[in-house]
Parts: structure tokens; C-alpha cells; sequence
């Protein structure tokens, strides 16, 4: 596609359920990102790829959290025990190349509910 | 601490009106700051990316100015449209990490006819 697609668009969970949101980052795009944006705020880093490897997931809040992209391009998010806290918008953005003005494309994002 | 800090937090104009919003940052050693729009419900979008030697950028009616002495940048919006009410993100990266990006907490701006 043109861009980069994150599914669903929607998620609401019970606490304590376990969810995978995926995104579908721009074809041929190596690194990808994730970012979670709680209301009011701007995006926070949980973390990045380079091809399939994680390069930095310094942002990952704890061990709930974890994210794999096995074949170098789509990515899944998995939230395990999800509590209410992770209520966020859950966003994903990919790019070309590691260069100082790598250029970040955003994904719509997926709204996680958590009740 | 890395920090992004914006003023203000809201803004409403008139259309066709100028406006300028502003960002703060702590970020060091400072590689580059962008800024980005984001409308409701929608990924955010790059605007301008601004490295150490630039002070000045222009995307369209969008021009963003950087003062890397003084860490300091604004985002000047010229004659605007309903279209550009959003929020305006300003994200900042350091060096030796600039796949790290720091975001600040936005501007929303609303344009009314």
C-alpha cells in the first residue's frame, strides 16, 4: 500500500486479556517504529526495528509489553494482562534508511480500550 | 532529562489569520527537531526537519525557525486555513540516538471561519 496500515483500528479488551495490534509499515521501509500517545500528549517511544532485529526497546514499559517482526517487515504488538493503564492510541511509523533526516511515516494508529 | 515543552497548549484564530507556535528544548547533543500536524485521529505527518546549521525552513505557508543556542523553535503558519486545525507536534532527536525521538505534548490549533 501507499502507506503505512495499523489493524485494527479499534481494540477494546477486558483488563487482564491479552491483545496483538499489527502494523503493515511502507514497503521496503527497514526501520519501524512503535509509539503509544495517551490523550493530550505526544507520542512516546516503546520501541524500534532494524530489519528484524530490535534495535532499541529502551521504551517498553515492562515485561507485558513485547514486539517482534519476524520476517523484516509487518510487526505485531502483543500486550499481555492488559490493565486499564494501557488505555492509549498505539502508533506505528516506519522509514527508509538510519540517516539524520530520516523521515518517519506515521501510521492512523490503533485505539486499545482497556475496561 | 530530555524534554520537548510547547506554547501554547491551545490556540483558536480566525481564518486567514497568521499565527506562531513555540517550542523549548532540553535535548542534548541536539541532532535535528521537526515539526509535525497531526489531525484528530490520524498518525502525524511531517512538516519540516531542521538540523543544527539550519534556522529556517519552509514547507508552504509553514515556516519553522530553530535557534540551536538558544534551543529554541517556532512553527509560523501564514494566512490560515480550516484545514490546518490540528495539532502541532514539535519532535526533537539526539545524537549518536536520533531514531529516539522526542515529542513534545502539542499545540492545538482551531481555525474558525
Amino acid at each position: 500500500g501507499a502507506g503505512v496500515s495499523q489493524t485494527p483500528s479499534n481494540k477494546v479488551t477486558e483488563k487482564g486479556k491479552y491483545v496483538e495490534l499489527r502494523c503493515d509499515p511502507i514497503s521496503g521501509h527497514t526501520a519501524l517504529y512503535w509509539y503509544r500517545q495517551s490523550l493530550g500528549q505526544g507520542p512516546e517511544f516503546l520501541i524500534y526495528f532494524q530489519g528484524t532485529g530490535a534495535a532499541d526497546d529502551s521504551g517498553l514499559p515492562n515485561d507485558r509489553f513485547f514486539a517482534v517482526r519476524p520476517e523484516g517487515s509487518v510487526s505485531t504488538l502483543k500486550i499481555q494482562r492488559t490493565e486499564r493503564g494501557d488505555s492509549a492510541v498505539y502508533l506505528c511509523a516506519s522509514s527508509l534508511t538510519l540517516t539524520v533526516y530520516n523521515e518517519q511515516f506515521f501510521g492512523p494508529g490503533t485505539r486499545l480500550t482497556v475496561l | 532529562k530530555n524534554q520537548v515543552e510547547q506554547s501554547p497548549q491551545s490556540l483558536i484564530i480566525l481564518e486567514g489569520k497568521n499565527c506562531t507556535l513555540q517550542c523549548n528544548y532540553t535535548v542534548s547533543p541536539f541532532s535535528n527537531l521537526r515539526w509535525y500536524k497531526q489531525d484528530t485521529g490520524r498518525g502525524p505527518v511531517s512538516l519540516t526537519i531542521m538540523t543544527f546549521s539550519e534556522n529556517t525552513k519552509s514547507n508552504g505557508r509553514y515556516t519553522a525557525t530553530l535557534d540551536a543556542d538558544t534551543k529554541q523553535s517556532s512553527l509560523h503558519i501564514t494566512a490560515s486555513q480550516l484545514s490546518d486545525s490540528a495539532s502541532y507536534i514539535c519532535v526533537v532527536s539526539a545524537k549518536y540516538n536520533t531514531d529516539k525521538l522526542i515529542f513534545g505534548t502539542g499545540t492545538r490549533l482551531q481555525v474558525f471561519p
